[in-house]
């Protein structure tokens, strides 16, 4: 089935590392995102790239990077600049198409440092 | 910058009364609009959208109201049933050019008594 797979569902880190979280989809989509949420909170944007090989920061940039080598991938890396990083991440993928810009969301990976 | 917000964290209905979530945009250039559903731990679903050149859009139990005029946007759920209970949230994007990602609200949490 056509989708988007985000791993490892459950992530710890220890203060000082760098992690990195995948996110595919084989929905042939162009453009991809990475989303933040904190508990109670809404989705705040760090990361989305529209095209491959091109990516823009999102309102949270700080402390994360990303690449997008691959249409299919878009994988986030939480960097040790990044000073709280526990948090609910969500990988995004919309079509380019105009007329359809639904934005289909994986199912998570829940960051927690240790 | 810009942004959508909502104005009630948490809603209590009861089972099989109709529901209301609200929420208020800021841009005024936004085109198309989602009201999302998450369940807790996971991503979030799409529910329904619109498109700025319309008022109200209906599916199958939810309607979604725009009003441009006040920067407005409101998702009615009937005869709402405990598989409602979720956070619900308002998206909204821009597609002139420089096409940028979705904008989530904070979200509000619907809670349905039996």
């Amino acid at each position: 089935d056509g989708g988007i797979t985000q791993s490892p569902k459950y992530l710890f880190r220890k203060e000082g590392q760098n992690v990195t979280l995948s996110c595919e989809q084989n929905l042939n989509h162009d453009a991809m995102y990475w989303y933040r949420q904190d508990p109670g909170q809404g989705l705040r944007l760090i990361y989305y790239s529209q095209i491959v090989n091109d990516f823009q920061k999102g309102d949270i940039a700080e402390g994360y990077s990303v690449s997008r080598e691959k249409k299919e991938s878009f994988p986030l890396t939480v960097t040790s600049a990044q000073k709280n990083p526990t948090a609910f991440y969500l990988c995004a993928s919309i079509t380019g198409g105009a007329s359809d810009t639904e934005a289909f969301f994986g199912q998570g990976t829940r960051l927690t440092v240790v | 910058g810009e942004s959508v917000g909502l104005h009630l964290p948490t809603l209590s209905v009861q089972e099989g009364d109709n529901s209301i979530i609200n929420c208020a945009y800021s841009n005024s250039a936004s085109d198309y609009f989602i009201w999302y559903k998450q369940e807790s731990g996971k991503g979030p679903q799409f529910i329904i959208d619109i498109r700025s050149n319309m008022d109200k859009r209906q599916g199958q139990r939810v309607t979604v109201l725009l009003n441009k005029t006040v920067k407005h946007l409101s998702l009615q759920i009937a005869a709402t049933q405990p598989g409602d209970s979720a956070v619900y949230f308002c998206a909204e994007n821009f597609e002139g050019t420089g096409r940028r990602a979705l904008t989530f609200g904070s979200g509000t949490r619907l809670q349905v008594q039996p």
